[in-house]
């Protein structure tokens, strides 16, 4: 079974500050992706990477940066958190000959 | 952008079926998938359509009509462990998804 974990499931931070969620796949999936989830709007596409160091911008970039140094994981930097980003974050990731993304079980974040 | 639409609630009774229709306006079009998420947790791969017609796996099936721009999700025989939220999306070129809002579906005794 692919397993993609992410590092937290609740986190509480606060107004400009930096924050990190991790993202690690075990099954040796070329891409992954960060998408975040609020209600009535659906998840949408932060940022997705195809390959070790390489990244894409998906649909809502802004206030966000990526890192993936190893092909296993996948890390979402928020350089300064805004109340805003209060969300639901989720990860998934993609085999390179397939179609369907496989997600962890989020990280829903707090900004106060 | 991409138009993802879908209702935003259901509810149906225990035994009974629900459709839950999805329609979409997206260029690139690569095949339209159904995740199911119950509250608090992961997405989960329910189908996967490329082609026109009706795909049954068990108590789902998913239907897409490339033409129209449509695809439904029929969920059959209902079980109160099918309350959840039921999201439509579609797949254009190789791996960008477009995610519908979601419609939960509350399933009652």
């Amino acid at each position: 079974d692919v397993k993609v974990t992410q590092s937290s499931r609740y986190l509480v931070k606060r107004t400009g500050e930096k924050v990190f969620l991790e993202c690690v796949q075990d099954m040796d999936h070329e891409n992954m992706f960060w998408y975040r989830q609020d209600p009535g709007l659906g998840l949408r596409l932060i940022y997705f990477s195809y390959d070790v160091k390489m990244k894409e911008k998906g649909d809502i970039p802004e206030g966000y940066s990526v890192s993936r140094e190893k092909k296993e994981r996948f890390s979402l930097i928020l350089e300064s958190a805004s109340t805003n980003q209060t969300s639901m974050y989720l990860c998934a990731s993609l085999p390179g000959q397939g179609k369907t993304q496989y997600f962890g079980p989020g990280t829903r974040l707090l900004v106060l | 952008g991409q138009n993802i639409d879908q209702p935003t609630e259901m509810t149906a009774t225990e035994g009974a079926i629900v459709q839950i229709n999805c329609t979409y306006q997206t260029s690139g079009f690569n095949g339209l998938f159904w995740y199911q998420q119950h509250a608090g947790e992961a997405p989960t791969f329910l189908s996967y359509n490329v082609l026109d017609g009706l795909e049954e796996k068990g108590r789902f099936s998913s239907f897409l009509s490339r033409s129209k721009g449509y695809s439904y999700l029929l969920l059959k025989e209902l079980q109160m462990k099918d309350s959840a939220s039921y999201l439509c999306a579609v797949i254009q070129g190789d791996y960008k998804l477009s995610f519908g809002a979601g419609t939960t579906v509350t399933v009652r005794a």
